[in-house]
């Protein structure tokens, strides 16, 4: 069984261009998860999402920061006019329904220019 | 608005000691607590999942406590092994629906040889 699968696993960007993430959730799982690790920090979260439908976008800023989890295909989280402060490790983690087991990715390390 | 404490928040240790990590977190009313592994570059791996209603639970060389009225967990690692060098993070869960993970910053363990 795979389990949850990101890519890309590095993405460099320059300042003011576009990051897009994917993340595709064990299979059969129906929730999906974003993190985002700073440097030094722990774990902090940015969005939980079913298919189609946005649950919990609290963690995630306002501006330039997007998701979503259609429903073909994996969970993007789309990052516009990137800037410095957004150079992290972003984790996605998926759950059948039901439950908070989550199962986390191995995460996309976002470098920006 | 829960907030999760690891101490110490790096630690070595000669191979063959035992240690202690500890947790705390300021909202005793959680669903459960996961401890994590994390690895340099890669995902999360989970490690113990501890119920509120239970009091510790084993895997291994691994213990976790949990006591929730005063807010605190240890991860207990018995005879410890070069191997067992990476982050360990602590999580916490409000309620049994969906609702997300709130981490620690971890303790970063190294393991001589």
């Amino acid at each position: 069984n795979a389990g949850v699968m990101q890519n890309p696993r590095h993405l460099v960007r320059r300042r003011g261009q576009e990051a897009r993430l994917r993340c595709s959730p064990v299979k059969g799982h129906s929730h999906v998860y974003w993190y985002r690790q700073l440097p030094e920090e722990g774990l902090k979260f940015m969005v939980y999402l079913q298919k189609e439908n946005i649950i919990d976008e609290s963690g995630m800023p306002k501006e330039r920061f997007s998701a979503e989890f259609p429903k073909e295909g994996p969970s993007i989280l789309r990052i516009q006019q990137v800037v410095r402060g957004d150079s992290a490790a972003y984790f996605c983690a998926s759950s059948p329904s039901g439950t908070p087991q989550l199962f986390f990715g191995s995460g996309t390390q976002l470098s920006v220019l | 608005k829960q907030e999760v404490t690891q101490i110490p928040a790096a630690l070595s240790v000669p191979e063959g000691e035992n240690l202690v990590l500890n947790c705390s977190f300021t909202d005793s009313a959680i669903y459960n607590l996961q401890w994590f592994r994390q690895d340099p570059g890669k995902g999360l791996t989970s490690l113990l999942l501890i119920q509120s209603s239970q009091r510790e639970q084993t895997s291994g060389r691994l213990n976790a406590s949990l006591d929730k009225s005063s807010g605190r967990s240890t991860l207990y690692i018995a005879a410890s092994q070069p191997g067992d060098s990476a982050t360990y993070l602590c999580a916490v869960i409000r309620n049994s629906g969906n609702t997300p993970l709130v981490f620690g910053k971890g303790t970063r363990l190294s393991v001589i040889a």
